[in-house]
């Protein structure tokens, strides 16, 4: 199975900061990289697919890149409601997520 | 735009087998090319895949998990189901049903169900 690792566990940051988030693959996944955002009591929603193309409806300000082994979702200025867990996703079956990346109020 | 609603029992004694089903609107389970997927979260903790269906009828599990797994497609009533045997406390979580979109993976989801397995 591909292994996803993600960093950092727990990101502290405040409202207009720059933030990036890590995930990393066990192995090649090319560009089959999906990122998700979850607020508790709530299902995941869909942030960004193929690694770097945006949901219909999501904010400009979350972006992501990467291909191969090594991809980053970056927020390039923190909101109010961007305060909550983050999820990397490979998506060659069968799929994996990452542990998740809370995402706090410093 | 699809909608996902789970259903099924919330408490499953450990050694049985646990059923949820999903019930699908705004699109079906037998027409198009779409995935149809279980995913689950303990509580506190994170997402874990389960598997899923093809609407051709294919299915993909969870390795650590499969021999434990079943999902399958009820096309007349426009819905799946999973179904997972031997449970132990370690099953014990939200789970959610999920469906792709076009060229995504879950782009929509039901809001989750909780299951606790407890004697």
């Amino acid at each position: 199975d591909i292994q996803m690792t993600q960093s950092p566990s727990t990101l502290s940051a405040s409202v207009g900061d720059r933030v990036t988030i890590t995930c990393r693959a066990s192995q090649r996944i090319s560009i089959w990289l999906a990122w998700y955002q979850q607020k508790p009591g709530t299902a995941p929603k869909l942030l960004i697919y193929q690694a770097s193309i945006l949901e219909s409806g999501v904010p400009s300000r979350f972006s992501g890149s990467g291909s191969g082994t090594e991809f980053t979702l970056t927020i390039s200025s923190l909101q109010p409601d961007d305060f909550a867990t983050y999820y990397c996703q490979q998506y060659n079956s069968p799929y994996t997520f990452g542990q998740g990346t809370k995402l706090e109020i410093k | 735009q699809v909608q996902l609603q789970e259903s099924g029992p919330g408490l499953v004694k450990p050694s049985q087998t646990l059923s949820l089903t999903c019930s699908v609107s705004g699109g079906s389970v037998s027409s198009g090319s779409s995935y149809w997927s279980w995913i689950r979260q303990p509580a506190g903790k994170g997402l874990e895949w389960i598997g899923r269906i093809h609407t051709s009828g294919s299915t993909d599990y969870n390795p650590s998990l499969r021999g434990r797994v079943i999902i399958s497609v009820d096309t007349s009533k426009n819905q799946f189901s999973l179904r997972l045997s031997s449970v132990t406390a370690a099953d014990t979580a939200v789970y959610y049903c999920a469906t792709d979109g076009s060229g995504t993976p879950e782009r929509y989801w039901g809001q989750g169900t909780l299951v606790t397995v407890s004697s």
